[in-house]
């Protein structure tokens, strides 16, 4: 699987979009994006994935650059109940296993 | 559905002791694995399944067993449990090998002292 970069920490005001960035440059063309978050000590929890296109769901919306070497997660008003740590993973779906990295905590301020 | 249930929640044993954790689905998913997480750190691979009567080693497989004899089912065993094996142990599983998000536990808070 491609390994991906993210930032350590990200604040952002409440009620703004919080913009997650992510940077998968050794991505190949049979790998999908996904993102997870993970609040306080929980397990994790699947927030959405994409391959090419820009995807929205009701929980975010996933920005694909055209050569797929980054990507963008965006809370369009985050609020205080996002705050927590948000990875980025890049699988193939040819390979069973999913690896994730130190992925970036986000602090909602009010 | 119940997801992803895992037990214990929380355990502490002594250097040496040997302990079995559960992990069971009932979303009838082929795909499931193991994570371990330090304090501060993400999550790291231990073992995964991609069906009944198959295992793999993850990034980190030393010093822990699993098996998957049922669908359901997939146990991660410390034979000889030690102090760098004290994290929070977190069962995933997912539709199958190549489709579907991962549904996580709860996890499984272990000590060894």
């Amino acid at each position: 699987d491609a390994k991906t970069t993210q930032p350590t920490s990200m604040d952002c005001a409440e009620g703004r979009a919080a913009n997650l960035p992510c940077n998968h440059s050794t991505i190949s063309g049979n790998e999908y994006v996904y993102w997870y978050r993970q609040i306080h000590s929980q397990g994790p929890q699947y927030i959405i994935h994409g391959l090419k296109n820009n995807e929205t769901n009701e929980m975010a919306s996933l920005i694909i650059t055209e050569d797929r070497k980054s990507s963008t997660l965006i809370l369009p008003h985050a609020t205080l109940r996002d705050t927590a740590v948000y990875y980025c993973i890049v699988r193939n779906t040819n390979a069973g296993k999913s690896t994730f990295g130190d992925g970036t905590t986000l602090t909602v301020k009010p | 559905n119940a997801g992803v249930t895992q037990t214990p929640k929380f355990q502490v044993l002594k250097t040496g002791q040997s302990m079995t954790l559960q992990c069971a689905q009932d979303m009838n998913h082929e795909y499931m694995s193991w994570y371990r997480q330090d304090p501060g750190m993400g999550l790291r691979l231990i073992h995964y399944s991609v069906g009944a009567g198959i295992t793999d080693q993850g990034e980190v497989p030393n010093g822990y067993n699993v098996s998957r004899s049922t669908t359901e089912d997939f146990p991660l065993r410390l034979l000889s449990a030690a102090p760098s094996q004290t994290s929070v142990y977190f069962c995933a599983s997912r539709r199958d090998v190549q489709t579907g998000e991962l549904f996580f536990g709860e996890g499984s808070r272990l000590t060894v002292l």
